[in-house]
Order: C-alpha cells, then structure tokens, then sequence
C-alpha cells in the first residue's frame, strides 16, 4: 500500500521568514496530493491540493509543487503569519472510484511561527 | 463546515464497555471514512464506506466495527474498549463536488478516553 514520509515533524520560523514542507510518497499511481491544517482542538481542513496533470499550484501565500518522477510534493508558505502555527498534514491518494479515494496521511508538521 | 457532525464529542469509558460513536452528514455524500488521530502517528483510516451496507476495513481496523444502514449516518463500534483505543476519531466524507470526488472534508472530532 501507499507509505507518505513527512518532513520535518517540527519546524520553528520567524514572522515574515518562509517555510517549506516535504512529502514523499511510494505508489507510483497515486495522483492527488491534498494539504490539511489543523490548529490545536480543531478539525484537520484541506487548505489547497494538486492533481498529478499540474507541477505548481498557488493560493495567495500558499503553494505547492510536485515532482511524480521523484515522487515528492512540498508545500511552501511565504510571509509567514502567527496565525499559521498550526500542524499540516500531507496525503496522498490514487483517485478513482477503484480506490474509493482514500487518503494515506503524513505523520505531520508542527509548525511554529515566532512573532 | 461541509455539514458533518460527530456525537458524543468527549467521552469516557471503562475497559471492556462497548462504544459507539456516530458520523452524521447532510451532504449525501457517498464516500465516509473512520479515522484515529493519535501523538506521532498522524490520522490513520480505520474502516471506510463506499454506500449503503458497503463498508471496507482501512490500516487499523482490529478491535473496530462499523455500520452504515442510510447515507447520512456512519457508526463506528468499539465492541470492548481497551486502552489503546483511547483516541481522538475523526469522521470525513467525501462525494462529487463541482466535479471533483476526491476532497475529503471533516467532522469535528470525538475525544474518546479509555480507562
């Protein structure tokens, strides 16, 4: 089955610094990578996801690039705000109704932002 | 919040009671998922359901069962609670949605202590 490594578990920044997450996955058929952020006593919620046709995709400060021949994904934040402390969690899914569009999950990344 | 709802949200129990805990939606959505979040380990899928009476097991289904009788509810059944069960279970649901099937959207959690 599908196996997602998350990198780094914690990652502390300043105010205004960027910070990148990195993922990487094991089934070469996998081809939807979602990104949740979960704040502390909360649900985890999709913030932005890419689809395997696309290598790049942007929302405002948030970003995420994909490479499917080194089967990695990272998420990028630029112009980091308090409010971004939160965990985000990485996943990755074949699609299709054949997989019943399950999500295999990273363990997470705590990420801190320093005001 | 894609109208999911989890009950009870806190509970407590002894080891050895049976628990239930429930996932409504009103979405109707097809897809439903069962997850454990714990320290470390991210969210991991216990059992899914793929429609009415259609359910599958996930990467941590021992000591789970699971029932979907309706769309809109999908219960998750611990038959003898044990220690290690002592979790926070997330619920997410899943369907077409502006074309797309595979975003996952979820429920605000139930804290679960096994004593």
């Amino acid at each position: 089955g599908e196996n997602v490594e998350q990198h780094p578990s914690t990652l502390s920044v300043q105010e205004g610094d960027s910070a990148v997450i990195k993922c990487t996955y094991s089934d070469s058929a996998s081809n939807y990578f979602p990104w949740y952020k979960q704040e502390l006593g909360k649900r985890p919620q999709l913030i932005i996801d890419i689809r395997s046709n696309v290598g790049e995709k942007k929302d405002q400060r948030i970003a995420v690039t994909l490479n499917k021949t080194a089967k990695h994904f990272s998420l990028h934040i630029t112009e980091t705000q308090p409010e971004d402390s939160a965990v985000y969690f990485c996943a990755a899914s074949r699609g299709g109704m054949g997989s019943n569009y399950k999500l295999t999950f990273g363990k997470g990344t705590l990420l801190t932002v320093n005001p | 919040d894609a109208g999911i709802t989890q009950s009870p949200r806190h509970k407590v129990t002894e080891t050895g009671t049976p628990v239930t805990l429930r996932c409504h939606q009103t979405e109707n959505h097809r897809y439903m998922y069962w997850y454990r979040q714990d320290p470390g380990h991210g969210l991991r899928l216990i059992h899914y359901s793929y429609g009415v009476k259609d359910t599958d097991k996930g990467e941590v289904s021992d000591g789970y069962s699971v029932s979907r009788s309706k769309t809109e509810d999908f219960l998750l059944t611990l038959e003898s609670a044990t220690s290690s069960q002592t979790s926070v279970y997330f619920c997410a649901i899943s369907g077409e949605r502006g074309g797309r099937t595979d975003t996952q959207y979820f429920g605000p959690g139930t804290r679960l202590t096994v004593l």
